[in-house]
């Protein structure tokens, strides 16, 4: 079965430091890793990563893939009070077209 | 927004009562899921459809099952609901494989 774990699960950090999130998993026929940021309602898309295109940079937030180790960072710089979210991980494999999620990271931004 | 459509968006129901929850879009994507959401287990999936007629179940999908007679509508029907299948709804939408998927805003589901 596909899994995927995310850490840490919460994160309390000051406004302006640099946070890292981290996404592993384990999935057969791996396609693609997918970055989604939460906040009150639905998950808004962030990145997409894939085999073709590993590294992915957006403003302040930037994410890799490593296909090897199996697992993806993602990375926000100078953060603000708008980035407190859940920040969600998911895999997508050839195939079934499953999207397989990591049961996300809170992330606190303390003014 | 991605023109995906939930109803209702909150609803409150007794154990044992059939409930069905819609998922519309008007995006004639091909690829739709059903999500659940709950505290400490992320969006865990319970079915999908690849097309019209075509589904296939997630990991949680003992007592839900799933209808998609149109390409715009995907139907989630809990056959006698439970207090365990209290949880946030979500659907999403994907138009080709190996795209990211786009989210409804969400039913809030109570079985009292």
């Amino acid at each position: 079965e596909d899994k995927v774990v995310q850490s840490p699960l919460s994160l309390v950090v000051h406004e302006g430091d640099t946070v890292t999130l981290n996404c592993s998993y384990e999935v057969t026929n791996f396609r693609s890793l997918l970055w989604y940021k939460q906040e009150k309602k639905a998950p808004t898309f962030l990145f997409m990563l894939t085999s073709s295109g590993i590294e992915k940079k957006s403003g302040r937030l930037s994410s890799i893939l490593d296909k090897k180790e199996l697992f993806s960072i993602l990375n926000i710089t100078a953060t603000q009070t708008g980035d407190s979210a859940i920040y969600l991980c998911a895999v997508g494999n050839f195939g079934n077209e499953k999207l397989t999620f990591g049961t996300g990271t809170r992330l606190t931004i303390i003014p | 927004d991605a023109g995906i459509t939930q109803s209702p968006r909150h609803k409150v129901t007794e154990t044992g009562t059939p409930v069905t929850l819609r998922c519309h879009q008007t995006e004639n994507h091909r690829y739709m899921y059903w999500y659940r959401q709950d505290p400490g287990h992320g969006l865990r999936l319970i079915h999908y459809s690849y097309g019209v007629k075509d589904t296939d179940k997630g990991e949680v999908s003992d007592g839900y099952s799933v209808s998609r007679s149109k390409t715009e509508d995907f139907l989630l029907t809990l056959e006698s609901a439970t207090s365990s299948q209290t949880s946030v709804y979500f659907c999403a939408i994907r138009d080709r494989e190996g795209t990211e998927a786009f989210f409804g805003q969400g039913t809030r589901l109570t079985v009292v």
